[in-house]
């Protein structure tokens, strides 16, 4: 059974930092792109980052270009998100998200989520 | 502003059909493969539409999709009360080098 589970969100204070992390299992992790995607309170879906399989391609969203780092280690079957320089926009949920295949956008599971409240 | 455009809201009765529009452009829906999402109140999002038609398994043949030129659709047919859910569209936009979804439309089945 394929399952994504987040951990790392919290409380943190605008200018913080906070690292997410995505634990893999039941697929063969490092055959699969991987997305974050994020959805503030009572708000609709913003995609957030991508990584290729190797980890060689990067994308990110405008909104955290420069501030968020997207890394996978694939020997832990993990997925990872380091957010410096939080700010009030940035509280959200967030959910780790494996993708069908390259060339597409098909986000076929997803994780329960972690949420993060930027706040002082 | 979400770049994919969809009705706030969509209503009907039950065993009834609705259809869920998205609006986009030539450098997203018109040039990249539409998803469909489901996401019922509490819960992660969940995948009912891929590369423009084609359903997961185990994904009922009462959920549909289509696309032309620069728009998509998802239908629904024989409308439930489980059905109630926000339901969103998202597609790679290829002049923003990102992934971009429809602001998201609020089903109500009545």
């Amino acid at each position: 059974e394929v399952q994504l589970v987040e951990s790392g969100g919290g409380l943190e204070q605008p200018g913080g930092s906070l690292r997410l992390s995505c634990a893999a299992s039941g697929f063969s992790f490092s055959s699969y792109e991987m997305h974050w995607v994020r959805q503030a309170p009572g708000k609709g879906l913003e995609w957030v980052s991508y990584i290729s399989q190797s980890g060689s391609t990067l994308c990110y969203a405008d909104s955290v270009k420069g501030r968020f780092i997207i890394s996978r280690d694939n020997a832990k079957n993990s997925l990872y998100l380091q957010m410096n320089s939080l700010r009030a926009e940035d509280s959200a949920i967030y959910y780790c998200v494996r993708d069908i295949r390259v060339g597409a956008v098909n986000f076929d599971y997803w994780g329960q989520g972690t949420l993060v409240t930027v706040s002082s | 502003q979400s770049v994919l455009t969809q009705p706030p809201s969509v209503s009907a009765a039950p065993g009834q059909k609705v259809t869920v529009s998205c609006s986009g452009s030539s450098s997203n829906i018109g040039n990249n493969y539409v998803s469909w999402y489901q996401q019922l109140p509490g819960t992660a999002p969940k995948l009912l539409i891929y590369d423009n038609n084609k359903r997961p398994s185990g994904i009922p043949d009462r959920f549909s999709g289509s696309k032309s030129g620069t728009s998509a659709t998802l239908g629904i047919t024989g409308l439930q009360t489980g059905d109630e859910a926000d339901y969103y569209c998202g597609t790679w936009d290829s002049s923003l080098s990102e992934v971009v979804f429809g602001g998201g439309t609020k089903l109500t089945v009545l």
